[in-house]
């Protein structure tokens, strides 16, 4: 089965600042899907960027942007000029291209700094 | 546009009993899909619905079961609650099976006393 880490239980930043989250992943798949979800204290879970694997270049959604190592299996977060608004836990999720369940890994809590 | 909407939003049991939580799908999708979370664990895959059927099993006892009906909204049901089982349960939905992108309610709080 795939599993996906996330290594940094929490994480801070100060507003405006720029933080990156860490995710690795194990898979022997070569056609696949990687997430990064926002979980706030609502609880509602929030799509924050999206890549696919078979695409080279890293998707990027206005402040987030993401680094995907495929030889490597990483896929870490960057969040540019951080805003209160970006505090939250956040999932990396896996999605293989033939299956319909995510693998999610155990979050990390994100807090921002005035 | 009505996003996922799930009900109800807490509840407490007792060991032993039943529960059935429910999910009204994104309106346009098709295929729904639940999530447990426990505590400070990332969602885990129960199971997925589509086209009124249970088309793929994440690794649940089967005292987890579920329905979708015509109007593609679902149910999830919990036989013989444990202590365990206490946890946020996510339904998430999308449009057809393949589709990479789901979408997420707010979750029913589930404490099992």
């Amino acid at each position: 089965a795939q599993t996906v880490t996330q290594s940094q239980p929490e994480m801070s930043v100060q507003e405006a600042e720029t933080v990156t989250l860490s995710c690795t992943y194990d898979t022997s798949e070569s056609d696949y899907y990687l997430f990064w979800y926002k979980q706030p204290p609502s609880r509602q879970m929030i799509l924050v960027i999206r890549q696919e694997a078979y695409k080279q270049q890293n998707a990027t959604e206005n402040r987030f942007s993401v680094n995907f190592q495929k030889a490597a299996k990483s896929f870490s977060l960057k969040i540019s000029d951080s805003q209160l608004g970006d505090a939250a836990m956040y999932f990396c999720a896996y999605r293989s291209a033939g299956g319909n369940q995510f693998y999610f890994g155990t979050g990390t809590s994100l807090t921002v700094i005035p | 546009d009505a996003g996922v909407t799930q009900s109800p939003t807490h509840l407490i049991k007792t060991r032993g009993q039943q529960v059935t939580l429910r999910c009204s799908p994104k309106s346009g999708h098709d295929t729904v899909s639940w999530y447990q979370q426990a505590l400070g664990q990332g969602p885990q895959f129960i199971f997925q619905y589509y086209e009124e059927e249970e088309r793929q099993r994440g690794n649940f006892p089967d005292r987890f079961s579920g329905h979708q009906f015509p109007n593609y909204s679902s149910e999830l049901n919990v036989n013989a609650l444990w202590l365990g089982d206490s946890a946020l349960y996510l339904c998430a939905s999308s449009l057809g099976q393949g589709w990479n992108t789901i979408y997420f309610g707010e979750g029913s709080w589930l404490t099992v006393v």
